[in-house]
């Protein structure tokens, strides 16, 4: 079956610009996490939804990061006043359930670049 | 807070050779423990994962992993390595309690000579 699919793949904006970026996670996958990942670094924990609501967004860097789940599939993760800072790989992962022990599926990234 | 280190930046090694790659975890409680790969262009996939039993796990592609829970490790291993392994290899460690994130190390980037 598909994984999961996120678009763009590549995002270039201006500094101060608003960006979206989609994640489609596999079907039936109730847990949707995002990820950054910058250069040269693993990637790090953002935010996690089990079902619509997000269950643990501690990873979110600052209020200019916003995610949304409105009908338990699809996500969409806003950056608000883009800073040069803002620029790595974002990656979205979905998992059949919640406990640590479920595997995470992750997509191919979107890579956000920030003039 | 849980964190990981991996030792090994780059690893440059001909084929046929060895590999073990370096892993080591901080956290005090129960974990679950994970190698993911990343191919060139291509996403993140899971290689092996331990949660319980068996501290020797054994993955795809004959890559297998051991907890050593007093070192608070879990070193990645191969006997012999091909070509098509030439990758990043990244250890994650989450609490076996619950949800919880995937704390991830740096990466170890391996590069495979023909």
């Amino acid at each position: 079956g598909a994984g999961v699919s996120q678009t763009p793949s590549n995002k270039v904006t201006e500094k101060g610009k608003y960006v979206e970026l989609r994640c489609d996670p596999i079907s039936g996958h109730t847990a949707l996490y995002w990820y950054r990942q910058s250069l040269g670094q693993g990637p790090e924990f953002l935010i996690y939804f089990q079902g619509t609501g997000a269950a643990d967004d501690s990873g979110l860097p600052n209020d200019r990061f916003f995610a949304v789940r409105p009908e338990g599939s699809v996500s969409t993760l806003k950056i608000q006043r883009t800073e040069r800072g803002d620029s790595a790989v974002y990656l979205c992962a979905s998992s059949l359930g919640t406990s640590g022990n479920n595997e995470q599926f992750f997509g191919p990234g979107t890579r956000l670049t920030v003039l | 807070a849980q964190s990981v280190s991996q030792h090994n930046h780059h690893v440059i090694l001909s084929e046929a050779a060895s590999l073990e790659l370096g892993c080591n975890y901080s956290y005090g409680g129960t974990v679950n423990l994970f190698w993911y790969v990343q191919y060139p262009g291509q996403h993140l996939q899971l290689l092996l994962k331990y949660f319980s039993g068996d501290p020797l796990v054994k993955g795809i592609k004959g890559f297998e992993a051991e907890f050593i829970k007093s070192k608070f490790s879990f070193n990645l291993r191969k006997p012999s390595v091909q070509w098509s392994d030439t990758a990043e290899y990244f250890c994650a460690v989450n609490a076996n309690t619950g949800f919880q994130k995937l704390v991830f190390g740096t990466g170890t980037r391996l590069l495979v000579s023909p």
